[in-house]
């Protein structure tokens, strides 16, 4: 079955850190730029970071930039999510999301969703 | 970055309406607008991508059109499945933005 599963969210106090992971099967996990996107709750979506199939390209929305780090492990078909002096505003569900592969779907298009983790960053 | 604004953001309509979402880029995007169906504690799910073309498995009642700056969804038939919030979403430059979504209500 091709899916993604998130794990690793959970509650951390304002300053602290978390690391969410991701596991992919049932497609060519390397093939795929990989996405985070989050949701706080009762609001919309935000890109947060993106990561290219031989991590060799990695980019991240300004709110993030310098407290997250987006990592992936192809022989594990994993990818990860590092966050660092996390605040309040980073409480929200944290989705993996699949890039299109640019042949029908063009890139930064999310074509495929994990049912998301949520963390809270709360005292 | 591009800002994408929706409207409405809410609507209350009935099984078997038309419904049209509408989605303006801040900026020229060509057709790279995609739109996502998402239900309460659900994760998103994609209905169109490049502006027009529909994504495997998604029903026919679900159209895209628009080019440039200015884009809509329409259901032909609203379902009771369809109930959901729908979002567009930018694919032309980083950072991806999205719109801030429209809920779809039982009227």
């Amino acid at each position: 079955e091709v899916q993604l599963v998130e794990s690793g969210g959970g509650l951390v106090k304002p300053g602290g850190s978390l690391r969410v992971s991701c596991v992919a099967s049932g497609f060519t996990f390397s093939y795929y730029n990989m996405n985070w996107v989050r949701q706080a709750p009762g609001k919309g979506l935000e890109w947060v970071s993106s990561i290219s199939g031989s991590s060799n390209y990695i980019y991240y929305a300004d709110s993030v930039k310098g407290r997250f780090t987006i990592s992936r492990d192809n022989a594990q078909n994993s990818l990860y999510l590092q966050m660092n002096s996390l605040r309040g505003e980073d409480s929200a569900v944290y989705y993996c999301a699949r890039d299109g592969d640019s042949k029908v779907i063009p890139e930064g298009t999310f074509d495929m969703w994990g049912q998301g983790t949520m963390v809270t960053v709360s005292s | 970055d591009i800002q994408m604004t929706q409207s409405p953001s809410s609507l209350s309509a009935s099984v078997g309406d038309r419904v049209s979402i509408t989605c303006r880029a801040s900026q020229t995007i060509s057709r790279y607008l995609n739109w996502y169906q998402q239900k309460p504690g659900k994760a998103p799910k994609l209905l169109i991508y490049a502006a027009s073309s529909l994504q495997s498995g998604v029903p026919s009642r679900f159209s895209g059109s628009g080019s440039g700056t200015d884009f809509t969804l329409t259901i032909s038939s609203l379902q009771p499945e369809d109930f959901a919030t729908y979002y567009c979403q930018q694919s032309f430059s980083a950072p991806r933005t999205f719109g801030h979504g429209t809920k779809v209500e039982i009227k």
